[in-house]
């Protein structure tokens, strides 16, 4: 079964330093996509950046960029010079199956909350 | 509309009443999923439904539970005999064909409470 583990219950970085956010998952599949969202505190769920498991590349856009290690199963985010509007939920998410029609559900870590400081 | 539609956007409900949830997906999208976030927790998987595909309804917490989704459009999650433990957002999402790179888009949820 698809697992989504997220070990940082919250995190603190100052403004303008980057940070890392940590994601492993467990998939007896092959073919499957892991997802970041941000949802701030007025609960919306934002899309941030998205890594295919064939993608050879670490995905990037604009500031975050998935550090991809599909050897350790981790697909952990990086957020690169930090803003206060970057403090939010920050949930890692994966679907397996994403062959043509083969896409399942999503399954969420159970995220991590980050505060950056001024 | 250009995004997820879910309505209503709260509901007050007392314990025992049943309780209808809206989703409209963003149009032309063949993935719709819903998922429950309580108060602080992360997002539990509910129920998906993919095209014409029977739909996985493995997170489906109780049979008091039950969603459908009628013309490969519109759905509704449907909550009988509500409990208090069934307070939470209720978020639907919606993507294209899941291959690789459709993003998901999410609604602003329905925001149930059960008094």
């Amino acid at each position: 079964a698809q697992k989504i583990t997220q070990t940082q219950p919250g995190m603190f970085v100052q403004e303008k330093e980057a940070v890392t956010l940590d994601c492993t998952y467990d998939t007896s599949d092959q073919s499957y996509g892991l997802f970041w969202y941000k949802q701030p505190s007025s609960g919306e769920m934002i899309f941030l950046i998205y890594q295919g498991s064939y993608d050879e590349q670490n995905a990037t856009e604009g500031r975050y960029s998935l550090n991809f290690q599909k050897a350790r199963k981790s697909a952990n985010l990086v957020i690169s010079a930090s803003q206060l509007g970057d403090s939010a939920m920050y949930f890692c998410a994966m679907r397996e199956g994403l062959l043509y029609n083969q896409g399942g559900k999503l399954i969420f870590g159970q995220g991590t909350e980050l505060s950056v400081k001024p | 509309g250009a995004g997820v539609s879910q309505s209503p956007s709260n509901k007050v409900t007392e314990k025992g009443k049943d309780v209808e949830l809206r989703c409209d997906p963003i149009s032309g999208h063949t993935a719709l999923y819903w998922y429950r976030q309580s108060l602080g927790q992360g997002l539990e998987f509910l129920i998906y439904f993919q095209g014409n595909s029977a739909p996985d309804k493995s997170g489906l917490p109780s049979d008091r539970f039950s969603a459908e989704r009628t013309g490969g459009s519109v759905s509704t999650l449907t909550i009988q005999r509500t409990q208090q433990e069934d307070s939470a957002v209720y978020l639907c999402a919606s993507s294209l064909v899941p291959s690789s790179g459709n993003t998901i888009y999410f609604g602003e949820g329905s925001w149930l409470t059960v008094v």
